[in-house]
């Protein structure tokens, strides 16, 4: 399968502890992103890597939340400090650089980690 | 304003007809825009992208864009209960004609066809 592979795809956690999230993705994709869904919502954007680099964060993203893509291929969402406000479909997805006159590049969605915090 | 903006659903059309999905943005920078589809419980896979002004078929799925309205939207035609899912509309991210970056979606749209 060369598809975004995401682990695990649930997670039940207590309120309080610390999860860690993977995503590998497309091999020759350099753009790696994460989103948050919750029930009824869109994916609403978190941040995004090109190559190991960390372009852009949400406000979303709170000093409790982190992430890394340490050689520029797979990568971690470490969320600390779990709140139940923080249960939610955590989706990655990757895709390649646009090409010089392409104004857009598609981003290809992994299954998604399902997260409980109770 | 939202920045992306999906018209309220549920919408539920007969097996064969044309569902409709329509979705507005507030950037008028954006350059990219993407539908969608999502079963319950799974993730977004990708159904179209649509670059340029005007109409961009795929076999049952014509997407149709217009920048100076600010307008994006699907047409999905012999709707197929199959299709039933939520369609999420979403723009790519813009500065000064170039890309970069996230997409920012719509609330999706839930789609329901009955056989």
């Amino acid at each position: 399968d060369t598809g975004v592979s995401q682990d695990p795809r649930h997670k039940i956690t207590k309120r309080g502890q610390n999860v860690t999230f993977r995503c590998d993705p497309i091999s020759e994709h350099n753009r790696l992103y994460w989103y948050r869904q919750t029930l009824g919502q869109g994916p609403e954007f978190l941040t995004y890597f090109q190559n190991e680099a960390q372009l852009e964060k949400s406000r979303l993203l709170s000093d409790r939340f982190s992430a890394e893509r340490p050689k520029g291929s797979f990568s971690t969402l470490e969320i600390q400090r779990t709140e139940q406000g923080d249960s939610a479909m955590y989706l990655c997805a990757s895709s390649p650089m646009p090409g010089r006159g392409t104004p857009g590049e598609t981003q290809y969605f992994g299954p998604g980690t399902r997260l409980l915090v109770l | 304003q939202k920045e992306v903006e999906q018209n309220s659903g549920p919408l539920s059309v007969p097996e064969g007809a044309i569902a409709s999905l329509n979705c507005t943005y507030s950037d008028r920078g954006s350059q990219s825009f993407f539908w969608y589809r999502q079963y319950s419980g799974k993730s977004p896979e990708l159904i179209m992208s649509i670059y340029s002004n005007g109409d961009k078929e795929d076999g049952r799925f014509t997407a149709q864009l217009n920048k100076a309205s600010q307008y994006v939207s699907l047409l999905i035609r012999d709707s197929q209960p199959s299709d039933s899912a939520t369609y999420l509309c979403a723009r790519g991210g813009s500065s000064g004609g170039t890309s970069y970056g996230k997409l920012t979606f719509g609330q999706g749209t839930i789609l329901t066809v009955h056989p």
